[in-house]
């Protein structure tokens, strides 16, 4: 199955320490996106990456949160010095291309801040 | 400010009949619009798409239509089975604004045997 694929899928962290969350995206797709999703609510969309550029990152915290998409390996979002306000699920997706195309979401993690 | 709205939180309909889960948006950007569905722990699926040139988009059980006039789009599924008990998501994007797709809140679908 080449789906989009996420890890960890949970992750506790207490106040301060960082979290890293990682997505590989679809085979064939070259375009990756974060959302976030607090409870009771919708998915909140954080940046889009494609290879090595950040093409929006306007949906992203200016502070404490970066992502990338290096030229080999997964995308990684990271947050430093977590809060408890961080606590969600955070979706990765894929896309094939840029315009009109589907994303394909991975399962998710769940980070915890205790 | 909301973009995509999804007024209603929950839906229950007896399996076999017709769910009909309902979409409104404001940004008259937007110009292709999807729909997701998400059980528990899962990632949202995404189920079907359409584009702002077109009024309706059908495949299989499951038919989406847009109104743009209205700025309101509805997801159709017929008959509805209990393995569509899931969140339905509403998600919408604008070509001059990169892929990001902006989401509803959600309606939960209970199809009742």
């Amino acid at each position: 199955n080449a789906g989009v694929m996420q890890n960890p899928r949970h992750l506790v962290r207490r106040r301060g320490q960082e979290a890293r969350l990682r997505c590989s995206p679809m085979k064939g797709h070259s375009h990756v996106y974060w959302y976030r999703q607090l409870p009771e609510e919708g998915l909140k969309f954080m940046v889009y990456l494609q290879k090595e550029n950040i093409i929006d990152e306007s949906g992203m915290p200016k502070e404490r949160f970066s992502a990338e998409f290096p030229k080999e390996g997964p995308s990684i979002l990271r947050i430093q010095q977590v809060v408890r306000g961080d606590s969600a699920a955070y979706f990765c997706a894929s896309s094939r291309d840029q315009v009109g195309n589907e994303q394909f979401f991975g399962p998710g993690t769940r980070l915890t801040v205790l | 400010d909301q973009q995509v709205k999804q007024n209603s939180p929950s839906l229950s309909v007896q399996e076999g009949r017709i769910s009909i889960l309902n979409c409104d948006y404001t940004n008259s950007m937007f110009d292709y619009f999807l729909w997701y569905k998400k059980y528990p722990a899962e990632g949202p699926t995404f189920l079907i798409s359409i584009s702002s040139i077109k009024d309706k988009n059908e495949d299989g059980r499951f038919t989406v239509f847009l109104n743009k006039s209205a700025k309101h789009l509805s997801l159709h599924i017929v008959p509805s089975q209990p393995g569509d008990s899931a969140v339905y998501f509403c998600a919408a994007s604008a070509n001059n604004a990169g892929n990001m797709l902006t989401f509803g809140g959600g309606t939960r679908l209970m199809v009742k045997p």
